[in-house]
């Protein structure tokens, strides 16, 4: 069955510093999305993105974060300047064009910024 | 008032038991409602969805949503100790491409 992956699992970073966190999305699918947790909270909507563009952004995704197709199969998320705060399970998802719209997540990637 | 509102529990339950698990939500824009099951430290797996007020059934499972309380409500069936996991539900306003908006998530026991 087909599944959305990313890596790494676990990304430990400094203050400060840039990170990339990376997802393949359903190979079908055209509608990607980032989400976030932290830890005991809510799972939140960060990004949506299609046809190379933004769809839709929350609050929470500010100047600090950016979204990239870079190829045909992968798409990432980018945090120039990580903060504390930034520590939460990223969680990438995909869903098909039209239809309900079910999202698919993929197993998430542990930030943790010291 | 928070837009989904959902019970943490934890829920704790003999195996067989009947377990109902619900989510309250105030935007009535909602058109589609998820329910997700969550293991500890990995992504949501997507359980159900259901389009505007109704029910749907798959298996042990059943999903009933009704606009007008603006409840949704996650029934499981003969519940059995690999159902203990956290249940979330989950809402948007559209189709593909929009936010979904998620309950804090209702952790459930249930024990051999």
């Amino acid at each position: 069955e087909p599944e959305v992956t990313q890596t790494p699992s676990h990304q430990v970073t400094q203050m400060g510093q840039e990170v990339i966190l990376r997802c393949v999305p359903i190979s079908n699918h055209l509608y990607f999305y980032w989400y976030r947790q932290i830890l005991g909270q809510k799972v939140e909507f960060l990004v949506s993105f299609y046809n190379n563009e933004i769809s839709e952004k929350s609050e929470i995704f500010d100047d600090q974060f950016s979204v990239e197709r870079p190829d045909g199969s992968n798409f990432t998320l980018k945090i120039r300047s990580t903060k504390l705060e930034d520590s939460a399970m990223y969680f990438c998802a995909s869903s098909a064009q039209g239809g309900p719209d079910t999202q698919y997540f993929g197993p998430g990637t542990r930030l943790t910024v010291l | 008032q928070k837009e989904v509102e959902q019970d943490p529990g934890p829920l704790s339950v003999p195996e067989g038991a009947i377990v109902s698990l619900n989510c309250t939500y105030s935007n009535s824009a909602f058109q589609y409602f998820m329910w997700y099951r969550q293991y500890s430290r990995k992504g949501p797996e997507l359980l159900m969805y259901t389009y505007s007020s109704g029910n749907k059934e798959d298996g042990r499972f059943t999903a009933q949503v009704d606009k007008s309380s603006k409840y949704i409500s996650l029934f499981i069936r003969d519940s059995q100790p690999s159902d203990s996991a956290t249940y979330l539900c989950a809402m948007s306003h559209g189709q593909a491409g929009t936010a979904l908006i998620f309950g804090k998530g209702t952790t459930l026991s249930v024990s051999s």
